[in-house]
């Protein structure tokens, strides 16, 4: 297994500028989260699916959009970008065992707002 | 809200000495716990996790943690760090939504 990854691993955009960040895992999860890390910040929640074609909002989910069409992929959208937005960012996968869910990582995907 | 709180910030040891890391969570219900670590320059890996069961929680290389209900903690331990513990460790409550809240990361720097 592959497990959950994401591409690309760093990015550099202006402002403006629309790109997709790219998540897929292998194992068959029903969840899938986008989480983005900043400096003193820890992770925070943008948008998360429970399974393909639901999608919701987390907390910080301005000026980004996601879509699950499957259950391997959940790509997360940036419309316009903004210096705000420089981050790094995870996607993760989970399976719900006895209403826990165990959740795994992709390697990230430093982006750049200039 | 549900929310998760860590202490310290940047925790600078020596080798061979001993570490606590501070945990509080604000969540009323039935809790899942867990302790993450990100080396420099890589992603999130699970150290340990709580769900139920034994309050005292053993992870991976050596850590361990301790869900105390009554104090609404969840502090990581480990009885001698080495130089290779060097990194950033989060602490994490799951939240209604199946997401994980996390605190804000404790550096731990530890000196050879």
């Amino acid at each position: 297994n592959a497990g959950v990854t994401q591409t690309p691993k760093f990015q550099v955009l202006k402002t403006g500028q629309s790109m997709t960040l790219q998540c897929a895992q292998d194992m068959n999860h029903e969840y899938m989260s986008w989480y983005r890390q900043d400096p003193g910040m820890g992770l925070r929640l943008i948008h998360y699916s429970v399974g393909a074609g639901i999608t919701d909002q987390g907390e910080v989910p301005n000026g980004y959009n996601v879509s699950r069409s499957t259950t391997e992929d959940f790509p997360l959208r940036l419309l316009s970008a903004a210096p705000s937005q420089t981050s790094v960012y995870f996607c993760a996968s989970s399976y719900r065992r006895g209403g826990f869910y165990e959740q795994f990582f992709g390697p990230g995907t430093r982006l750049t707002v200039l | 809200a549900q929310s998760v709180s860590q202490h310290n910030h940047h925790v600078i040891l020596s080798e061979a000495a001993s570490l606590e890391l501070g945990c509080n969570y604000s969540y009323g219900g039935t809790v899942n716990l867990f302790w993450y670590v990100q080396y420099p320059g890589q992603h999130l890996q699970l150290l340990l996790k709580y769900f139920s069961g034994d309050p005292l929680v053993k992870g991976i290389k050596g850590f361990e943690a301790e869900f105390i209900k009554s104090k609404f903690s969840f502090n990581l331990r480990k009885p001698s760090v080495q130089w290779s513990d060097t990194a950033e460790y989060f602490c994490a409550v799951k939240g209604s939504q199946g997401n994980l809240i996390f605190g804000k990361g404790t550096k731990l720097s530890v000196k050879p």
